[in-house]
């Protein structure tokens, strides 16, 4: 069974960067056709994609996050992390982190395992 | 990338079926059969309960189906039960790799 958690600081300063790891168990990162994601959610709104990892190594992120996204893999502690640089206030989100997997007909990835959510707040 | 847009509550009472629809544009829903939805307990990790647009993962009920035309793809939870009470999200493939989610649906069991 697949279990993701996230873990970071829970506050930020503005300008700084957003570090969030999300550590896996039941799986290993380096295994064949998943995609380690990162998603978030701001109060009181819906989802949002941040961008993943395939497990080649390749990155694929929202193009409103690209200039200041980072999302990369610790493979021997079988992490995936995320860094976001030069926080505002508009990034205070639940961060969840989550795999994806492709589906066997369409081969797209459709996110099957989540993180129970981290709280980030950017505030001085 | 434009958020897709789904109801915000839709209420029904056990045994009933409610049906949420999540609406977005000819280059997400409209463009792919790659639209999939998730159950969220506040406080949880969510669930998925539907992937292309119409498949069940292992476990789900078959309480929960799913469809799709055009621009528009809907959940439909029959035979409403207290534990489906949640909030629930829908995604869909946009290309180029990329994922929009929707603003999300609270469904109450009246």
């Amino acid at each position: 069974q697949v279990q993701l958690q996230e873990s970071g600081p829970g506050l930020v300063k503005p300008s700084q960067t957003l570090s969030l790891t999300c550590t896996a168990s039941g799986v290993s990162i380096s295994s064949d056709d998943n995609y380690w994601s990162w998603i978030r959610q701001h109060p009181g709104n819906g989802l949002e994609w941040i961008g993943y990892i395939y497990y080649s190594g390749s990155t694929f992120y929202n193009p409103s996050l690209k200039s200041r996204l980072t999302i990369s893999v610790h493979t021997s502690k079988n992490q995936f992390l995320l860094r976001l640089s030069s926080v505002t206030a508009a990034d205070t989100a639940i961060y969840y982190c989550a795999r994806a997997v492709e589906s066997r007909d369409s081969a797209v990835p459709y996110f099957d395992s989540w993180g129970q959510g981290n709280l980030v707040t950017v505030s001085s | 990338q434009s958020a897709l847009t789904q109801p915000r509550s839709v209420s029904g009472s056990p045994g009933q079926s409610v049906t949420i629809s999540c609406t977005g544009t000819s280059s997400d829903v409209g463009s792919y059969d790659s639209v999939s939805w998730y159950q969220h307990h506040p406080g949880r990790a969510p669930r998925v309960m539907l992937y292309d647009v119409s498949k069940r993962p292992s476990g789900v009920p078959d309480r929960f189906s799913g469809s799709k035309s055009g621009n528009t793809a809907s959940l439909t939870i029959s035979g409403l039960q207290a534990e489906d009470e949640a909030n629930y999200y829908c995604c869909s493939y946009a290309g180029s790799y990329t994922f929009v989610f929707g603003g999300g649906t609270k469904v109450t069991v009246l």
